[in-house]
């Protein structure tokens, strides 16, 4: 069974830092990997989507990176702003015929002006 | 291009009483789940349809959740009865396929059952 940890559970940094988030997983079989933004009372925002054979996408601020083989990735934001203040989720997409997103607990952020 | 589109967004019940979700997918979006996410976790699977299929319901309480996706487009959920252990978000997503596509997620509902 697949499992998805992400550390630290919250982080608050200054405004302008850079910072890194980490998901790890247990089952190195997987399609790809996604990383969501979730704001309080609302649905997910995909942020990025690695798949499999990748290292790493980017875009704008973000970038995600991927090592299957040791079951980690790493979400870095660059030049932290305040409205980047969210929950983090990282979901491994299971391989097989069991189609399935498994998600973490998620990373609170909070970025203080 | 809309999104995901689910209704109602807050819901508060008595427990024992039923309620129903319902959710619009992404045009062309032939994959349908939906996601139970209780305060602090991430979310879960409940079922996944391909089209009007329900081809992974493994996860849904099916003493008293049901779903169903007529036509292959929008879907509902329903929990009848209601337990206080309901109160959670219920979460709609949808992708082309279901295989390393990208899920996309509506803003969910929010059920309170007191």
């Amino acid at each position: 069974k697949q499992e998805v940890t992400q550390i630290p559970a919250a982080l608050s940094v200054p405004e302008g830092e850079n910072l890194v988030l980490n998901c790890s997983f247990t089952d190195s079989a997987i399609y790809n990997l996604q990383w969501f933004r979730q704001d309080p009372g609302k649905g997910l925002t995909s942020l990025l989507l690695i798949q499999s054979s990748q290292r790493e996408q980017t875009s704008g601020r973000l970038n995600a990176s991927l090592d299957k083989s040791s079951g980690r990735s790493t979400l870095y934001i660059a030049a932290s702003q305040p409205g980047d203040s969210a929950t983090y989720l990282c979901a491994v997409h299971s391989g097989g015929s069991n189609y399935k997103l498994t998600f973490g607990k998620g990373t609170l952020l909070t970025v203080n002006p | 291009e809309a999104g995901v589109v689910q209704s109602p967004r807050y819901k508060i019940i008595e427990k024992k009483q039923p309620v129903a979700f319902w959710c619009n997918p992404i045009s062309g979006h032939n994959t349908l789940y939906w996601y139970l996410q209780n305060l602090g976790q991430g979310p879960e699977l409940l079922i996944r349809y391909e089209n009007e299929e329900a081809v992974d319901d493994s996860q849904l309480p099916k003493d008293r959740f049901s779903a169903e996706r007529l036509k292959g487009v929008d879907s509902t959920l329903k929990i009848q009865p209601a337990e206080l252990g309901d109160s959670a978000v219920y979460l709609c997503a949808s992708s082309i396929t279901p295989a390393a596509a990208e899920q996309f997620f509506g803003p969910g509902t929010r059920l309170t059952v007191l």
